[in-house]
């Protein structure tokens, strides 16, 4: 099984400033077919469903603020969120879905400092 | 509306078996793979198995296969989740999820139905 690993498991950080979430998988996730990273990105508030934010490791969803942006190579992957807002408070995944079983990562959460 | 919604959690004991049901409206369910991801308390997402559009093809996660099983019912929109031989271990919140038309990832999510497996 591929194993996704987040870091930090927690951050803190001020209103209005940059958060920067990383992710690493323990294979790579770039499909040679169609050269796209088979890589997503959800976030969870208490008390809802995840919502999918980034798909294809950098491709914003449906909906999704400019303020969120994801990059990354084959194993290495980056959300960042720029201009930090009080209602992106939350939990966050990275997913592959390169192949079964589609793993998660352990998940970080984001405050407010 | 898009929407898929979850029924049939409950408090069961272990060694028990349940069946965990997933309507869908409001899309196509004939064209996605669908998933059912599940969230034990306090802890992170699992992804436990999901199904091809036609039901040919299924995949689990290893802490389930043999005692769980995937299917679906195109004729009514339905997806479904059997589950036997449940441990404590299976206690979660089940969320049915939705595959991306072009499986980039899952893009409706249902409020989950919470599954206890106690004495």
């Amino acid at each position: 099984d591929i194993v996704m690993t987040q870091s930090p498991d927690s951050l803190a950080v001020s209103l209005g400033e940059r958060a920067t979430i990383h992710c690493q998988s323990s294979q790579s996730v770039l499909h040679s077919s169609n050269n796209e990273k088979y890589l997503a990105w959800y976030q969870q508030k208490p008390g809802q469903p995840p919502k999918l934010v980034i798909y294809w490791a950098s491709t914003r969803a449906s909906g999704v603020p400019d303020r969120f942006s994801g990059s990354g190579s084959g194993t290495d992957f980056t959300l960042t969120i720029s201009y930090l807002q009080a209602e992106d408070v939350a939990v966050y995944y990275c997913q592959q879905y390169y192949t079964s079983p589609y793993t998660f990562g352990q998940g970080t959460k984001l405050e407010i400092k | 509306e898009v929407q898929v919604v979850e029924s049939g959690g409950g408090l069961v004991q272990p060694g028990g078996s349940l069946r965990l049901s997933c309507a869908a409206s409001g899309f196509t369910f004939t064209s996605h793979w669908m998933n059912w991801v599940r969230q034990a308390p306090g802890k992170g997402l699992e992804w436990v198995a999901n199904i091809k559009q036609d039901g040919s093809e299924k995949y689990y996660v290893d802490s389930v296969k043999g005692r769980f099983t995937i299917s679906r019912d195109n004729a009514n929109n339905s997806l479904y989740l059997q589950m036997s031989g449940l441990r404590a271990e299976d206690t979660a919140v089940y969320y049915c999820a939705r595959d991306s038309y072009w499986r980039y990832g899952m893009d409706v999510w249902g409020q989950g139905t919470t599954v206890t497996v106690s004495s």
